[in-house]
């Protein structure tokens, strides 16, 4: 079955380091894939998305690009912010198979500290 | 706009007694789910309604029912709620684009 593999965390930055979250996953379709945030003590909310391969998905400074040879989708952020501390998801669906049920990798912690 | 909502916000139980989360959404989706997210585990789904009328298993169903009592609304029954059954619960509704769209969750200890 289907299934996304995120780096163990946590993971510690000071204010302003780059940010590398990793993210490789094993599908038989053709998945689109999500990074999803989650701030403490809320649900989880989209970040950003690629539906297909070679696509670059955006959002608040965050970027991460779907690359189907290495069957990857790395998180990357130039700077990071305190603010920025959260949960990240990594995660997969295929709405042609599974009807959108995501299947999420195991989630890595970010601290940021000033 | 709420989105989705769900309640309670947070519940103890104890060992065998039953309870029923509840959840809705208004942004006329077709799919609901309901996930429960463990330490370590990320999220895992539960079961799903892939529109009104039909539920199917997931991941880990086992110990609960749902169901979706209309568009809106899709509800989690535990019968007999165990100590492994202390997780967080988050119910999620996606329409034509694959983007879930998830509540806040219920926290549920059972002592």
């Amino acid at each position: 079955g289907d299934s996304v593999t995120q780096m163990e965390g946590p993971v510690t930055l000071s204010e302003e380091a780059f940010l590398t979250i990793n993210c490789t996953y094993t599908a038989t379709g053709y998945p689109s894939l999500f990074w999803y945030v989650q701030y403490p003590g809320e649900g989880l909310q989209l970040l950003l998305k690629a539906t297909k391969a070679d696509d670059k998905g955006s959002n608040k400074g965050f970027e991460a690009t779907y690359r189907k040879e290495t069957t990857s989708f790395h998180l990357e952020k130039g700077s990071v912010q305190v603010s920025d501390s959260a949960v990240y998801f990594c995660a997969l669906s295929d709405l042609r198979t599974s009807y959108g049920k995501l299947t999420f990798g195991q989630g890595t912690i970010l601290t940021v500290h000033p | 706009n709420a989105g989705v909502t769900q309640t309670p916000k947070f519940q103890v139980l104890k060992t065998g007694q039953s309870m029923t989360l509840q959840c809705a959404q208004d942004m006329n989706h077709n799919s609901m789910y309901w996930y429960r997210q463990d330490p370590g585990m990320g999220l895992r789904l539960i079961y799903y309604s892939a529109s009104e009328g039909t539920t199917d298993k997931g991941e880990v169903p086992n110990g609960y029912n749902v169901s979706r009592l209309n568009k809106r609304e899709f509800s989690l029954r535990l019968e007999s709620a165990a100590p492994s059954q202390t997780s967080v619960y988050f119910c999620a509704s996606t329409g034509v684009t694959e983007t879930q769209y998830f509540g806040p969750g219920t926290r549920l200890l059972v002592l």
